[in-house]
């Protein structure tokens, strides 16, 4: 069955830092999106790309954050600057269809910012 | 606001037995999702219900959407060990288009052997 991958699994960087998450898709998908979990909260939307831009933020995702497709088959999210409390798991979703509405999810990044 | 409180937040029952969660919202939605997430792990779509349907059954999960009430409720029945894990309700809000999801806190549902 086709899924969502996402790498790393875990990433520990240094507060100040650069951290670019990956995440492919299901081919054929068209619709991606960020999610994160600050650890024993609930998943927060950060963001989602249609069609080669963003079709909608939260106010979490600010200048900090970035997304792109660069090659047509990973989804990354780059946070330039990383804070301590960017420290979380960071899901990537992917969606066919809108109609059905059915988002997979990947296994996440736990970010870890020191 | 909160979209999506689920309660309990936490629930044990034993092997075999039947779990029921519940699940309140603010807005009006397209459409109520059930998610499970084993500890540490990714989430895995359970089941989806429009806005228009009232029950849906998947192999041993029951759903159930109230819209006037703003309410959901996930019955797993003869719950086995491996459906220990947190399950979250998500909504689609039609103001926002069917893209962003909004989950709720979770329950965390622990099935004793």
């Amino acid at each position: 069955e086709p899924e969502v991958t996402q790498t790393p699994s875990h990433q520990v960087t240094q507060m100040g830092q650069e951290v670019i998450l990956r995440c492919v898709p299901i081919s054929n998908h068209l619709y991606f999106y960020w999610y994160r979990q600050i650890l024993g909260q609930k998943v927060e939307f950060l963001v989602s790309f249609y069609n080669n831009e963003i079709s909608e933020k939260s106010e979490i995702f600010d200048d900090q954050f970035s997304v792109e497709r660069p090659d047509g088959s990973n989804f990354t999210l780059k946070i330039r600057s990383t804070k301590l409390e960017d420290s979380a798991m960071y899901f990537c979703a992917s969606q066919g269809d809108l109609a059905k509405n059915i988002q997979y999810f990947g296994a996440g990044t736990r970010l870890s910012v020191l | 606001s909160q979209q999506g409180e689920e309660d309990p937040q936490a629930l044990s029952i034993q092997e075999g037995e039947n779990a029921t969660m519940n699940c309140s919202y603010k807005t009006s939605i397209n459409n109520l999702q059930w998610y499970r997430q084993n500890s540490g792990r990714g989430l895995v779509h359970l089941i989806l219900i429009r806005s228009n349907e009232r029950e849906k059954h998947s192999g041993r999960l029951r759903v159930t959407l109230d819209t006037s009430k703003k309410s959901s409720s996930l019955l797993i029945t003869a719950s086995r060990a491996a459906d220990t894990a947190s399950y979250f309700c998500a909504t689609a809000n039609p103001n926002f288009g069917n893209e962003k999801l909004t989950f709720g806190t979770g329950t965390r549902l622990t099935i004793i052997p």
